[in-house]
């Protein structure tokens, strides 16, 4: 069974504060590695699609990297703005479009 | 840009009726998905449309159906609301049938069952 954890579940930081959030998965023949943000009340806003080991991503203050085993969401001096909670979902091949979502990541920038 | 609309943000009803929510999309994309977003347990999939009239069940289609006439529509029924389906409700659409296409979501509609 296609499983995602997402490390930690929460995290605060201080404003210019950098650091990073952890997906980690187990899939056979992975499709693809999404990165979602979600605002409390709203629905998931696509950030990033990683699809093979070693590709990486930017947006903004954003950074998305991607091993065999796990992908890393770079947050770099962040803003009180970039507080949400962070999504990471993988594609495994089937006969539908099956993707696995993580809990996510509640990330808390404070001024 | 995506669009994806969702009828309502707030919902209230009661135990027993019947529930309609729709979603709506603007970007002509095959596949229309619902999922449910519970607090520890994620993004369930309910049900998945590729297709007009074409439907497959997710993980978890026990108390749901849904409909899809149109390209741009789909709707999600609750045929008699029970409280366990007191949840946020997402809709989400993806561009083909490609195993790699990215899913996009809507604003999600909080629907509470007393």
């Amino acid at each position: 069974e296609d499983q995602v954890t997402q490390s930690p579940e929460a995290l605060r930081l201080q404003e210019g504060e950098s650091s990073s959030l952890n997906c980690s998965y187990t899939v056979s023949g992975l499709r693809g590695l999404f990165w979602y943000r979600q605002d409390p009340g709203k629905g998931p806003e696509f950030l990033f699609t990683l699809y093979s080991a070693g590709e990486e991503k930017e947006k903004e203050r954003l950074k998305a990297t991607l091993t065999k085993k796990e992908s890393f969401l770079h947050i770099t001096a962040p803003k009180p703005e970039d507080s949400a909670t962070y999504l990471c979902a993988v594609k495994a091949p089937g006969g539908y479009q099956k993707v696995t979502f993580g809990i996510g990541t509640k990330l808390q920038v404070i001024p | 840009d995506v669009k994806v609309t969702q009828s309502s943000r707030y919902l209230v009803k009661r135990t027993g009726e019947k529930v309609f929510l729709e979603c709506v999309q603007d970007m002509d994309h095959e596949n229309m998905f619902w999922y449910r977003q519970d607090p520890g347990l994620g993004l369930r999939l309910i049900y998945f449309s590729y297709d007009v009239k074409m439907k497959e069940k997710g993980d978890i289609p026990e108390g749901y159906s849904v409909s899809r006439e149109k390209k741009e529509r789909f709707s999600l029924i609750l045929e008699s609301a029970s409280t366990n389906q007191t949840s946020m409700y997402l809709c989400a659409t993806a561009l083909g049938i490609t195993s790699t296409d990215t899913q996009y979501f809507g604003p999600g509609t909080r629907l509470t069952v007393l």
